[in-house]
C-alpha cells in the first residue's frame, strides 16, 4: 500500500527566501507525482507532474524534483512571496489509478 | 471549457437526512475521480470512474456512499443517512485515461452535519 510523507508539516519563511518542500513516497513503482497547491477552504490547483522517467520539471519560480529509486520528491520555490502562503500537496499515481495524497505542508511567507 | 465544477459549494444539513452533490468534469476528460479531506489531511481516495464504468471503490466507503456517472458526462455523490462525521470537503477531479496525465479538481463541496 502507498503512503506518502510530506515534511515540515508547516513552514514560515520572510519574504525572499529560497525553500524546498519534501515529498516522500514507499512504493517507488509509480507512474508520476503531482504537486498541488490548495488556499484555505479552496480546492486543489495543479503546479507541476512529474512523469516516472522525468528527473524534473519547472514552471516559472517552482522546480519539482523526482527520485524513484529513493522515493522521494522535492519543491522548490525560488524567492517565495506571501501570495506563495498555502499548503502544498504532494500526489503519487500508481497501477491502481487513484492518486494518494500526503497530508500537506502549510507554508506562511511573512512580508 | 472553464474547468471541474462542483455544486454546491457549501451543504449544511441535519443529521440522518440524505445529500446529493454533483460534479461536472473537464469535457474531454473520460476519467472521474471523488475525494474526501478532512481538516488537516490530504485528500483521501473515494471512488472513480473511466468513463460510465465505476472501476475502484474504496474500502472505506460505507454503504452509506453510492456514486453515479450515469452518461459518462458528469456524476453525483450520494450520502445517505448522514453523520456527523461525514462533515468534510468532498472533491472532484477528472482526468484523460492516460498514463502520465494532469488531475484537476474542483473547488469542493463543503459539507456540514449537524
Amino acid at each position: 500500500k502507498q503512503e506518502v510523507t510530506q515534511i515540515p508539516a508547516a513552514l514560515s519563511v520572510p519574504e525572499g527566501e529560497n525553500l524546498v518542500l519534501n515529498c516522500s513516497f514507499t512504493d517507488s513503482a509509480i507512474y508520476n507525482l503531482q504537486w498541488f497547491r490548495q488556499d484555505p477552504g479552496k480546492g486543489l490547483t495543479s503546479l507541476l507532474l512529474i512523469q516516472s522517467s522525468q528527473r524534473e520539471q519547472t514552471s516559472g519560480r517552482l522546480n519539482a524534483s523526482l527520485d524513484k529509486s529513493s522515493g522521494r520528491s522535492t519543491l522548490y520555490i525560488a524567492a517565495s512571496q506571501p501570495g506563495d502562503s498555502a499548503t502544498y500537496l504532494c500526489a503519487a499515481q500508481g497501477g491502481s489509478e487513484k492518486l494518494v495524497f500526503g497530508k500537506g505542508t502549510k507554508l506562511t511567507v511573512n512580508p | 471549457d472553464t474547468g471541474v465544477s462542483q455544486d454546491p459549494r457549501h451543504k449544511i444539513t441535519k443529521r440522518g437526512q440524505n445529500v446529493t452533490f454533483r460534479c461536472d468534469p473537464i469535457s474531454e476528460h473520460n476519467r472521474l475521480y471523488w475525494y474526501r479531506q478532512t481538516l488537516g489531511q490530504g485528500p483521501e481516495f473515494l471512488t472513480y470512474f473511466q468513463n460510465e464504468a465505476q472501476l475502484e471503490k474504496s474500502r472505506l466507503l460505507s454503504d452509506r456512499f453510492s456514486a453515479e456517472r450515469p452518461k459518462g458526462s458528469f456524476s453525483t455523490l450520494e450520502i445517505q443517512r448522514t453523520e456527523q462525521g461525514d462533515s468534510a470537503m468532498y472533491l472532484c477531479a477528472s482526468s484523460l485515461a492516460q498514463i502520465n496525465t494532469e488531475a484537476f479538481f474542483g473547488q469542493g463541496t463543503r459539507l456540514t452535519v449537524v
